[in-house]
């Protein structure tokens, strides 16, 4: 089983409207990262959140901490064609070296 | 303009040859990284480096050999003990290992398949 969970595994959904992926650990996370990928390309970093409760946004996109470090999501507002592509959860397993471990992705598709 | 790049985009080899893939940073960052991600799976850690002629295995390390001789670059080599080495492999880096978190840099990824 993957030590990161996302869900859902692929998103559809109508141009306009919100979205929510989560990102799930069974442990203590010390760092969670969220990435953007378009198919067959890199990952293009989108936020990092380390403290319990903490939340972050970058234009339409909000990503949150729950307050045990277990759990973030990532939240879209008034999705856009421009948001599709693949979204990955990474975390620091240790305090140490980053030593990611990531979630499998969620696949999202805007329609217009 | 700072970066990172792989080389070769796509990567053609015969089964039981070795092959070495590029990756060069000119972000003047400590660390440097190297992932497989297969379909539907996330990224998983091959190897990584947080200063020159110093590395370490990550989870999947069998069948993978790496070198950090320049701060700018860490070729991967995939060996012919490898079991299944066709996948995406992306190269990352970024600064100061071990103190603050800071995000991972990531290049554009080399797409190998063994025929």
């Amino acid at each position: 089983s993957q030590e990161l969970e996302q869900s859902p595994q692929s998103l559809i959904v109508q141009e306009g409207k919100n979205l929510t992926i989560n990102c799930t650990s069974s442990k203590t996370l010390y760092g969670l990262y969220w990435y953007k990928q378009k198919y067959g390309e890199g990952l293009i970093f989108l936020m990092m959140l380390q403290k319990g409760g903490e939340e972050k946004s970058h234009e339409k996109i909000t990503a949150k901490l729950d307050e045990k470090k277990q759990q973030s999501s990532l939240h879209i507002t008034a999705s856009q064609p421009s948001h599709a592509g693949i979204y990955l959860c990474g975390a620091d397993r240790t305090q140490g070296a980053q030593k990611l471990v990531f979630g499998q992705g969620t696949r999202l598709t805007i329609n217009p | 303009d700072g970066g990172i790049t792989q080389s070769p985009k796509y990567l053609f080899r015969k089964e039981g040859q070795n092959v070495t893939l590029s990756c060069e940073q000119n972000l003047n960052h400590d660390a440097m990284y190297w992932y497989r991600q297969d379909p539907g799976q996330g990224l998983r850690l091959i190897y990584y480096s947080q200063i020159v002629n110093d590395f370490q295995k990550g989870d999947i390390a069998e069948g993978y050999s790496v070198s950090r001789e320049k701060k700018e670059s860490f070729p991967l080599t995939v060996t012919s003990a490898q079991k299944n080495p066709t996948a995406f492999y992306l190269c990352a880096s970024s600064m100061h290992p071990g103190g603050p978190r800071l995000e991972q840099f990531f290049g554009p990824g080399t797409r190998l398949t063994v025929l």
